[in-house]
């Protein structure tokens, strides 16, 4: 199976920062790449696939980059409703694997 | 707007079973989706359960349910399933179902795009 790590686990940051998470895979999964956002009690939401096209209706703020096993997520200018925990994803192989995900805290 | 509604969670013994349903509403063609299950136990991330292929030709597991839950479809009545047996107290999660797109060649082109709000399986005695 594939593992995937992100780093860090925890962020800490104010509106207005730009942030990135990382994420690592254990071996290549070319853009085989997603991210997701999720709120306390909500249902997880995809931000990017394919590692870097943004899903519809995602602001143009959130992008990610890379290929092969080191991926980043990157938000440009943190509004109030980005606090959230990101998860990314692998979808080269089964079994899809996720990330322990990345809590975004207001600092 | 594209709505999955999951249903048949609940509180179940050890070894006990279950059947989840997810009701695809608004979708323009739900046969035409490729679908998966993903579990989140309290307080924990996201791992992925099941897949299954728009057809419903293609299947896959988790290892950790593999022999134990069943994935499958009902396209004439947009529905999707995940029948679970010998549940174990690991198995205790919120399960969402969640489409994907395919493309020729590439399974779930454009990651999961819509998911369901999800249903609560407690395994507990």
């Amino acid at each position: 199976d594939i593992q995937m790590t992100q780093s860090p686990s925890t962020l800490s940051a104010s509106v207005g920062d730009r942030v990135t998470i990382t994420c690592r895979a254990s071996q290549s999964i070319s853009s085989w790449l997603a991210w997701y956002q999720q709120t306390p009690g909500k249902a997880p939401k995809l931000l990017i696939y394919k590692a870097s096209s943004l899903d519809s209706g995602v602001p143009s703020r959130f992008s990610g980059s890379g290929s092969g096993t080191e991926f980043t997520l990157a938000i440009s200018s943190l509004q109030p409703d980005d606090f959230a925990t990101y998860y990314c994803q692998q979808y080269n192989s089964y079994p899809y694997t996720f990330g322990q995900g990345t809590k975004l805290e207001i600092k | 707007e594209v709505q999955l509604v999951e249903s048949g969670g609940g509180l179940v013994q050890p070894g006990g079973s279950l059947r989840l349903s997810c009701a695809a509403s608004r979708f323009s063609t739900f046969s035409s989706y490729e679908m998966n299950w993903v579990r989140q136990a309290p307080g924990k991330g996201l791992e992925w359960v099941s897949y299954i292929s728009a057809g419903g030709s293609n299947i896959y597991y988790a290892d950790s349910v593999k022999g134990r839950f069943t994935i499958s479809r009902d396209n004439a009545n947009n529905s999707l399933y995940l029948q679970m047996n010998s549940l174990r107290a690991e198995d205790t999660a919120v399960y969402y179902c969640a489409r994907c797109v395919a493309v020729p060649a590439t399974e779930c082109y454009y990651g999961m795009d819509v998911w369901g709000q999800g249903t609560t399986v407690t395994v507990s005695s």
